[in-house]
């Protein structure tokens, strides 16, 4: 079982949809938790940090539920410059590891 | 939010040739940096850990002598890429943190060798 895994979509939604992702973490242990955008041939930035209790920033809704060992990402009101790859990322651990490990992303792909 | 640059952003060079890439940290000491490799449509794929003053870890299957890894300060690593082939065309990307935090990423260094 890869550490982390995503479902690589792509996903295809129309402007003003809601659109949910999730991300699923093999150990246990882990610390923190991230979801970063990446852009085609760019690098990827940082959309939010991912908080026990939950958090939001504007449209988007990031959840961590550490009983199933996943975190999701959760976009309203899609808009056309939402498409784009969306990675998740944990880190820590056992032994103090600050190795972040990254899923392959997942593709959104807003259209009109 | 930390600013990390990298340079050359874009790179051609000829097969046998090395190529050095720097990857700095402009606003906060990195105790830590990270080398990415990421090839069309992959996922980012973790190259080695830059730490400060110490020897790189690297990941299973990368080469240490093929990809020399320096990181002589808290702001700068340095990441060469020995006699490069083809196959070792891709988008590097640096990124650097404090422990625990989140990652900031270089703008990446689009390498093409011919």
């Amino acid at each position: 079982r890869k550490e982390v895994e995503q479902d690589p979509g792509p996903f295809n939604v129309p402007e003003g949809a809601t659109v949910a992702f999730n991300c699923t973490y093999s150990n246990s242990a882990s610390q923190s938790f991230f979801w970063y955008r990446q852009d085609c041939r760019k690098e990827p930035k940082l959309l939010m940090s991912v908080y026990s209790s939950g958090n939001e920033d504007g449209r988007f809704t990031a959840q961590l539920n550490r009983a199933s060992q996943y975190i999701s990402l959760l976009i309203r009101d899609s808009k056309l410059s939402d498409s784009a790859t969306y990675l998740c990322a944990v880190n820590g651990g056992a032994g103090g590891s600050y190795i972040p490990t990254f899923g392959r992303g997942t593709s959104l792909i807003v259209h009109p | 939010g930390a600013v990390v640059s990298q340079h050359p952003s874009r790179v051609i060079c000829k097969s046998g040739t090395s190529v050095k890439i720097e990857c700095r940290s402009l606003d906060f000491q990195a105790t830590t940096m990270f080398w990415y490799r990421q090839f069309p449509k992959q996922s980012l794929m973790l190259m080695a850990t830059s730490n400060e003053g110490s020897k790189a870890t690297y990941e299973q299957g990368v080469e240490k002598d093929k990809f020399l890894i320096n990181h002589a300060s808290l702001t700068l690593s340095t990441l060469t890429v020995t006699s490069a082939h083809p196959e070792d065309s891709s988008f590097y990307i640096c990124s650097a943190s404090k422990p625990g935090y989140e990652q900031y990423f270089g703008p990446g260094t689009r390498l093409t060798v011919t």
